[in-house]
């Protein structure tokens, strides 16, 4: 199992343009998380997905973010007109339910996104 | 509101001595706390959650709810204990006990 896959892993924006992250969930697993990491901060938990479904968008930005987990292929993290204060790492994890009392939350590599 | 607190940004031992990485939190409810570890160029892993019980890597933490803390200790840490160590908490209230909260992380450094 490669376990939890993100691309890019590295992403270079200029401001105000698009940035799209994608993460691929462990084999088995229908639930994914998204967390963003400031600088000097720790994870901020962003969104909850099932597949074709959000269930808990209240970490998320109201402007410019947005997130999905369609039936086929990857969850995707979508940032328009990116500005510097999106910079950050962002982190997708996913697990096999959404009980974390019962469940571990495997986190991928992370995408250091940079926008100049 | 959850909240977890990691005093230390940064915490030096030398191999075998014993290490302590602090962790407090604030919640109303019920919570569940996990040490979650990150070493060099690697992806953020489980350690271990107070609900396990368990040790790990001679790693152990006791969920103190009295004093609000999860502190995270080694009797004798070795070098490849190096990394970055996070507390996180999920509360179970709501419905919503998957969000985890972290903490800001402790960078741990054990020198030979």
């Amino acid at each position: 199992n490669a376990g939890v896959m993100q691309n890019p892993r590295h992403l270079v924006r200029r401001r105000g343009q698009e940035a799209r992250l994608r993460c691929s969930p462990m084999k088995g697993h229908s639930h994914v998380y998204w967390y963003r990491q400031l600088p000097e901060e720790g994870l901020k938990f962003m969104v909850y997905l099932q597949k074709e479904n959000i269930i808990d968008e209240s970490g998320m930005p109201k402007e410019r973010f947005s997130a999905e987990f369609p039936k086929e292929g990857p969850s995707i993290l979508r940032i328009q007109q990116v500005v510097r204060g999106d910079s950050a790492a962002y982190f997708c994890a996913s697990s096999r339910t959404g009980l974390a009392r019962q469940e571990t939350q495997y986190f991928g590599p992370g995408t250091r996104l940079l926008v100049l | 509101a959850q909240r977890v607190t990691q005093p230390e940004k940064l915490l030096s031992v030398f191999k075998g001595a014993p290490v302590e990485l602090k962790c407090n939190y604030s919640y109303s409810g019920s919570p569940e706390l996990f040490w979650y570890v990150q070493y060099s160029r690697q992806r953020l892993q489980l350690l271990l959650r107070h609900i396990s019980r368990e040790s790990i890597k001679g790693f152990t933490a006791d969920l103190n709810k009295g004093e609000t803390s999860f502190h995270l200790k080694k009797p004798f840490a070795q070098e490849e204990d190096s990394a970055m160590y996070y507390c996180a908490l999920s509360g179970w209230s709501g419905g919503s006990n998957y969000k985890l909260t972290f903490g800001k992380g402790t960078l741990l450094t054990v020198n030979p």
